[in-house]
């Protein structure tokens, strides 16, 4: 079974410029997530889907951060424009939301480390 | 207050030595608990799931959750080379909650050989 794809790997960019993550989760996974992981910390939920539908976007900086998971399969996530401190990780992993937590595993992707300048 | 504490380490041991990695929450409403493991410039991914109160063990591993404390703890046992890595762990709600993790900042583990 093939785990959740990201890229790019590695992105550095200049503040205030705009930069955008792309995510393709494991096959039939109907739940994607993105985190974000700042050095140091753990990952902190930035935005959940269930199929194409957000289901908590409430600590996304909605004045920067978008996402969206068109045809609930692959995901985007974008900043715009960027700022120093979104210097992190950012994690997109996937779940196949079923009825039991066993079923409801989140497995993640290597992840797209961003520097801004 | 963070919802979970763990402390960062850096944690050295010597190869076959029993690990103990540990966190706090203070959120009574969790109830799923889980460790991952991320190795350096890759994504984490999950080593131990557990639901109540109690042990659990796979392998080496042995998974602890006293909910009455707020405390969750993970052994290892016999700890190799390959272990070294950031151990994370995290808590979420149940099913009908908010689905999505809340972890605790990684203890990172160096084992020497």
């Amino acid at each position: 079974e093939a785990g959740v794809a990201q890229s790019p790997r590695y992105k550095i960019i200049e503040k205030r410029q705009s930069v955008a993550f792309w995510c393709n989760p494991i096959s039939g996974h109907a739940t994607l997530y993105w985190y974000q992981q700042i050095l140091g910390q753990g990952p902190k939920l930035l935005i959940q889907f269930q199929n194409n539908g957000v289901v908590d976007d409430s600590q996304l900086p909605k004045d920067r951060f978008s996402a969206e998971r068109l045809k609930g399969v692959d995901s985007t996530l974008k900043i715009q424009p960027a700022k120093l401190e979104d210097s992190a990780v950012y994690l997109c992993a996937s779940s196949l939301r079923g009825v039991t937590r066993s079923t409801d595993t989140q497995y993640f992707g290597p992840g797209t480390r961003l520097t801004v300048l | 207050q963070k919802e979970v504490e763990q402390d960062p380490g850096p944690l050295s041991v010597p190869e076959g030595a029993i690990v103990s990695l540990n966190c706090t929450y203070s959120n009574s409403a969790f109830q799923y608990f889980m460790w991952y493991r991320q190795y350096s410039r890759k994504g984490p991914e999950l080593l131990m799931y557990t639901y109540s109160s109690g042990n659990k063990e796979d392998g080496r591993f042995t998974a602890q959750v006293d909910k009455s404390s707020k405390y969750i703890s993970l052994f290892i046992r016999d700890s190799q080379p390959s272990d070294s890595a950031t151990y994370l762990c995290a808590m979420s709600l149940p099913l009908t909650g908010r689905r999505a993790l809340t972890f605790g900042s990684g203890t990172r583990l160096q084992v020497q050989p």
